[in-house]
């Protein structure tokens, strides 16, 4: 198994854009987390889903958005994209939702708007 | 809300030598806390958790609950032991389970 993987491993977006990152989960895996990572910070989470249902969403605006399909990859949409929203965005996925479970990273996707 | 401290962005110690990092965290509810790793050029994986009260690569933590710590010991550095190290809490309930992590602590242990 290649473990968690993330598409696109970089991305250029204008401010004012919208951009769609995609994750793949470890197979067996039903849960799917979002995290940012800003330069010089650790992760900071977005959202959470399980079973295709959102589990728990961070303190994000609602220009930020995540769904999960039948085959549990996960989307996660930022719209009207802002100077502050480059960073790299990290997906995880675990066995199952909630806090005891490990969760396994992906590489990242890193986003820079210009 | 949930916090996580970690007060060193930079740790240097010398091969050999007793490392320690550290982690303050607040939260009202029962804490679960993690210490993610993450080495050159890898993604962020586990190295350990509380509950599992497990030694990893000679890597210790130790919940204390009145002080609401929990530090990160390894007796011996070893230079493989360089890396960016994370301490993270699980929090659930009010619609969130994620991960809450701190700013990180970039471990460099020098020959």
């Amino acid at each position: 198994d290649a473990g968690v993987t993330q598409s696109p491993t970089h991305l250029i977006k204008t401010r004012g854009q919208q951009v769609t990152l995609r994750c793949s989960p470890i197979s067996g895996h039903k849960s799917v987390s979002w995290y940012q990572q800003v330069l010089g910070q650790g992760p900071q989470f977005i959202f959470q889903y399980y079973e295709k249902e959102e589990r728990g969403r961070g303190n994000f605006p609602d220009r930020f958005s995540a769904r999960q399909f039948p085959n549990y990859s996960s989307e996660l949409n930022v719209n009207a994209l802002l100077l502050g929203d480059s960073a790299l965005y990290l997906c995880a996925s675990s066995v199952l939702a909630g806090g005891p479970y490990e969760q396994y990273f992906g590489p990242g996707t890193r986003l820079t708007v210009t | 809300a949930q916090r996580v401290t970690q007060p060193e962005k930079l740790l240097s110690v010398f091969k050999g030598a007793p490392v320690e990092l550290k982690c303050n965290y607040s939260y009202s509810g029962s804490p679960e806390l993690f210490w993610y790793v993450q080495y050159s050029r890898q993604r962020l994986q586990l190295l350990l958790r509380h509950i599992s009260r497990e030694s990893i690569k000679g890597f210790t933590a130790d919940l204390n609950k009145g002080e609401t710590s929990f530090h990160l010991k390894k007796p011996f550095a070893q230079e493989e032991d360089s890396a960016m190290y994370y301490c993270a809490l699980a929090y659930s309930g009010g619609g969130a389970d994620g991960l809450t992590f701190g700013k990180g602590t970039h471990l460099i242990i020098q020959p």
